[in-house]
Parts: structure tokens; C-alpha cells; sequence
């Protein structure tokens, strides 16, 4: 068990530009979930996937936002046309079916927009 | 989603025991009551959770009231390594999307 992984940890972009995050969850880890925080704030829940399946979307998720897991194990996050407003930290997440309420969470990616 | 309470920060000191609140008046029958907790510059981290009984484990324990309006978390010895934000968030495991909806939380400064 080696933990969720999130690359990059950091990345600065201008705006405008399109940049996309990945997810490596723990293995057999079915559920892979991403949230997005911002300074002082909790995290807020943007998507979730149960093996391939994007089976919800939060409405923070735009249409500059899309999320992928093609073959059920690491996921991308990609923003396009990043606005400074995007500036934040994503966090990606990942449950066991055996144990579904007990998220475990990668350190994140902190995105600063320009 | 029902909400949670929680006072914005506290102190203890090391080696005390912490009794940190939360309340949720507003909680369903099938809501459980989870805790998480946020290092600085990481990730949230599971701490426990329950649904009506006391719940420990290693980490803490979890008192729910009887009537189940509020809940404690306790850390029955503080150490300077449990200073972080302590999240209380209700949720629903059968069937759980994993859509924990976090609050603020209650930022736990722990002195030597």
C-alpha cells in the first residue's frame, strides 16, 4: 500500500492555458473521488468514480472541467482555459469497496493561475 | 446535506486529553458521523466515524450523544503532531458516494 499519488505537486500556469492532473489511487481501490480547496476553506467534492464510471459531478465542476479514469485505475483532471479563480489545491481521494467510509487521500496538487 | 457546527479553533496542551465538539441538529437516521483530519500542506486524513454506539480505535474515540444532535471527538493524550484541522462531516455509507461535504472545521493548536 503506497499511499494515493498526485502529480505534479505544484504547477503555475497563465491564464488561458490548459493543464491536467493525475491520480494514481491504491490499487484495487475502486471509488476515486476528486475535491478542490481552497485557502482556509474545506475541501469541496467536484467528481467521483466507481471503476471507469463517472457516476456524479458536482455543478463546481464547469464545462472547462473534465475528469477521466479509462481503465478503472489512475485518473486525469484536466482544466482548460484555467482562470485565476482556478487557482487551488486538487486533491484526488480513493475508498475500497470493502470500506467506503474511509477515504484515503493523496497529498494534492496545488494549481496557481497567472 | 445536513451540516455540521464546529468552533472555529482550539488549545490544549501536550499530553492532555482534547474534547473537541461538534454538533449536527439537523442529522438523519442513516447520516454517519465521520471525522477527518488536515496536517499542514497534506491531504485529509481518516480519523474514525460512527453512527450511534462510542467508537474507538487507535487514533481517538468518538462520544455521540444519545440522541445523536452532537458528537466529541477525543485524543486522549495531545501531541504537538496532532495540531491540524479537525473536520466533522455527516455522511451516509450504504450506498456512500464518498460526497463528504466538509465545513471549516476546527483548527487544534497543541503547545509544549
Amino acid at each position: 500500500d503506497t499511499g494515493v499519488s498526485q502529480d505534479p505537486r505544484h504547477k503555475i500556469t497563465k491564464r488561458g492555458q490548459n493543464v491536467t492532473f493525475r491520480c494514481d489511487p491504491i490499487s484495487e481501490h475502486n471509488r476515486l473521488y476528486w475535491y478542490r480547496q481552497t485557502l482556509g476553506q474545506g475541501p469541496e467534492f467536484l467528481t467521483y468514480f466507481q471503476n471507469e464510471a463517472q457516476l456524479e459531478k458536482s455543478r463546481l465542476l464547469s464545462d472547462r472541467f473534465s475528469a477521466e479514469r479509462p481503465k478503472g485505475s489512475f485518473s486525469t483532471l484536466e482544466i482548460q482555459r484555467t482562470e485565476q479563480g482556478d487557482s487551488a489545491m486538487y486533491l484526488c481521494a480513493s475508498s475500497s469497496w470493502r470500506a467506503n467510509e474511509k477515504l484515503f487521500f493523496g497529498s494534492g496538487t496545488q494549481l496557481s493561475v497567472l | 446535506d445536513a451540516k455540521t457546527t464546529q468552533p472555529n479553533s482550539m488549545e490544549s496542551n501536550e499530553e492532555e486529553p482534547v474534547h473537541l465538539p461538534c454538533n449536527h441538529s439537523t442529522i438523519s437516521g442513516t447520516d454517519y458521523i465521520h471525522w477527518y483530519r488536515q496536517l499542514p500542506s497534506q491531504g485529509p486524513e481518516y480519523v474514525i466515524h460512527g453512527l450511534t454506539s462510542n467508537v474507538n480505535n487507535r487514533m481517538a474515540s468518538l462520544a455521540i450523544a444519545e440522541d445523536r444532535k452532537s458528537s466529541t471527538l477525543i485524543l486522549h493524550r495531545a501531541t504537538l503532531r496532532d495540531a491540524a484541522v479537525y473536520y466533522c462531516i455527516l455522511g451516509v455509507i450504504s450506498g456512500n458516494t464518498g460526497k463528504l461535504i466538509f465545513g471549516q472545521g476546527t483548527t487544534l493548536q497543541v503547545k509544549p
